[in-house]
């Protein structure tokens, strides 16, 4: 089982900044299969990236994912409040497919 | 329009039985895997696994096989989880989802709202 280790645990920044959120496999994903979700408070996940760093549907190009092997970014250029969430991980190359704990981006 | 509507909260005692759905529509059911969530509060995404509704294929996280089944009804294009004994440590919100594509090895798409299961004595 791939294990992913995300960090930080929660990011303290202010509308504007620039966010970047790391991802770390405990062994080298195939296929990049790697994605990102956000998840807001009461809501379910929305998928943000699939295969390291193609977007999802609708989704602003200020938010950018990239790495390989076992590290993997994911970047927001200019954070807009809409983006203070909780961002997770997901491997799903092979079973079982697993999540990072998550990152919180709060508001400083 | 793909949709995955999920039943309602539950409230249980530990020791009791339950199943939860996911009622899918919008696409054809058969044709992709559905997979099961888990948050606990205030934690992370847990993988549950995943079930094929027309190959009756299911793919079970070590963490959850023997704890949990899967099924689906492809007459109803629903999809199931269910335990036979609850534990206080399943309290939980349950997603469903679906893969992004027509194989096995995909992101997910498509979420449900997720049902909320509280497990009391």
């Amino acid at each position: 089982e791939i294990v992913l280790t995300q960090s930080p645990g929660t990011l303290s920044l202010s509308p504007g900044e620039r966010a970047t959120l790391s991802c770390r496999a405990s062994q080298s994903i195939s296929s990049n299969s790697l994605a990102w979700y956000q998840q807001k408070p009461g809501q379910a996940p929305r998928l943000l990236f699939y295969g390291v760093s193609g977007r999802a549907t609708g989704i602003p190009d200020r938010f950018s994912g990239s790495g390989s092997g076992t590290d993997f970014t994911l970047t927001i250029s200019r954070l807009e409040p809409e983006d203070f969430a909780v961002y997770h991980c997901e491997h799903y190359g092979s079973s079982p497919h697993t999540f990072g704990q998550g990152t919180k981006v709060e508001i400083k | 329009e793909v949709q995955l509507v999920q039943s309602g909260a539950e409230v249980r005692k530990p020791g009791e039985s339950l199943r939860i759905s996911c009622k899918a529509s919008g696409f054809s059911f058969t044709n992709y895997w559905i997979g099961w969530v888990r948050q606990m509060p205030g934690k992370g995404l847990e993988w549950m696994g995943l079930i094929h509704p027309d190959k009756s294929k299911t793919e079970y996280s070590p963490s959850f096989e023997g704890r949990v089944t899967f099924s689906a009804d492809k007459s109803i294009t629903t999809a199931y989880v269910q335990w036979s004994s609850l534990q206080t440590s399943d309290t939980a919100t349950y997603y469903c989802a679906r893969l992004s594509g027509d194989g096995y090895s995909w992101p997910f798409r498509f979420w449900g709202l997720g049902t909320l299961v509280t497990v009391s004595s």
